[in-house]
Parts: C-alpha cells; structure tokens; sequence
C-alpha cells in the first residue's frame, strides 16, 4: 500500500458531462502530481502541486483543471469530456524534493461514452 | 526537447534468468533517475534509483546501470520470477528547483514459467 488514495476507482460519463477526481496524498508528503495513461501508453505528465501551489504543468488541456486544498488533498476536474479523455487517471505524491520517489494511488479509471 | 525513451516495448524472459530493461534519456540536465514497476490494474511502484553521481546502484536481485555518456540507463533482474511479470518505467528527475519526472513508454515484462 502506498499509502495515496485514490477515488473513485471507476466513473463511467458522457460526453460533454464534467467530473472530479480526488486524491489523498500520502502523510507528510507535500507535492501531488497527477497523470494520464491511456490504454497501452506510457505516463503523461498533467500537473504538479506543492504545498497548495502549482509548481509545473504538462500537457494538460484548457478543459482541465487541478488544485491542492490547505489539507494537502487535491482534485483534478475534466470538463467538457470527450471520448479521448478515456484512459486511466493517477495520483502520486512525493516530498517534493529531488530524490523523493513519487508514490502511486491505484488510479481512477475514467471511461467516456 | 527532453524525452525519456524505451528501446523495447516488450520482453520475453525464462523464468530464472536474467532480465535487462534498458532506456534512453536525452536531458543531460537530469540529475536523478528512478524505475518503477506496474502491475496489471494498480499504479507504478517503485522500485529502485540511482543519482548522476553514481554509474551503479544494487537492490534486493535489482541493479540499476547508468552511462551518462550515452545517457543510457538500464534496469537488471537477477533470477527472473513469474511475479517480476509488468511493465517497467524509467523515470527521470531535472534539476530545477522543484521535482519534475518525466516517464519513458514503458517496457512489459513477460516471463516464461
């Protein structure tokens, strides 16, 4: 166990619907990352937070967004869902330090209909 | 720009032999490389990581490579087992300030019972 939780673990939508993922960093690790993985694909970078800041951002679309809460948990909101954004959302968190390994939640898969 | 890269997607292995993942990374800037370990269905484990100050790093039947004239990094496992079985991650950490990892496509471990 990681100790990053993940919720839900699956959300079935629509098009055009508008979701929330949320994640429970592990304790006393100050930095969340999220990131896509579609089927059979490697791992996309989306965002990065820091003690409630942004830090870095990666390919994340305009109809995404992300935050990290005072408690440290953040969520990741999808708008305008299309049937691309299928794929399997993660959650890691980390120290923030280089040389912190990131530690992963189990995901939450998304599937888009 | 920087890239993380795999030289093969999948690898078929004996069980009991040796198994040697490699990768390829091209930001000469990075200072801090991880691999990480996904099973089917759960998110990426860590696994081990090597700082660029070091050309070798030995775990529990893992050993971690790294060349940084090439700027190739590989991944050794010592008596492959059925459960070494998942796809395998390089992941590189930049200098910068702040901790942004950058994921190579992955190459899935198949090993032959």
């Amino acid at each position: 166990d990681s100790g990053v939780t993940q919720t839900p673990k699956h959300l079935i939508t629509a098009t055009g619907q508008r979701v929330t993922l949320r994640c429970s960093p592990r304790s006393g690790d100050l930095s969340v990352y999220w990131y896509q993985q579609s089927l059979d694909q490697g791992l996309q970078f989306l965002i990065q937070y820091y003690n409630g800041e942004e830090r870095a951002k990666g390919n994340i679309l305009e109809r995404f967004s992300a935050q990290q809460f005072p408690d440290l948990h953040s969520e990741l909101n999808l708008s305008s869902l299309e049937l691309g954004d299928s794929a399997l959302y993660f959650c890691a968190s980390s120290e923030g330090q280089v040389g912190s390994p990131l530690h992963f939640g189990n995901g939450t898969r998304l599937t888009v209909t | 720009g920087e890239s993380v890269g795999l030289h093969l997607p999948t690898l078929s292995v004996q069980e009991g032999d040796n198994s040697i993942i490699n990768c390829a990374y091209s930001n000469s800037a990075s200072d801090y490389f991880i691999w990480y370990k996904q099973e089917s269905g759960k998110g990426p484990q860590f696994i081990i990581d090597i700082r660029s100050n070091m050309d070798k790093r030995q775990g529990q039947r893992v050993t971690v490579l790294l060349n940084k004239t090439v700027k190739h990094l590989s991944l050794q496992i010592a008596a492959t087992q059925p459960g070494d079985s998942a796809v395998y991650f390089c992941a590189e950490n930049s200098r910068g300030g702040y901790q942004k990892v950058t994921f190579g496509t992955g190459t899935k471990l198949q090993v032959i019972p």
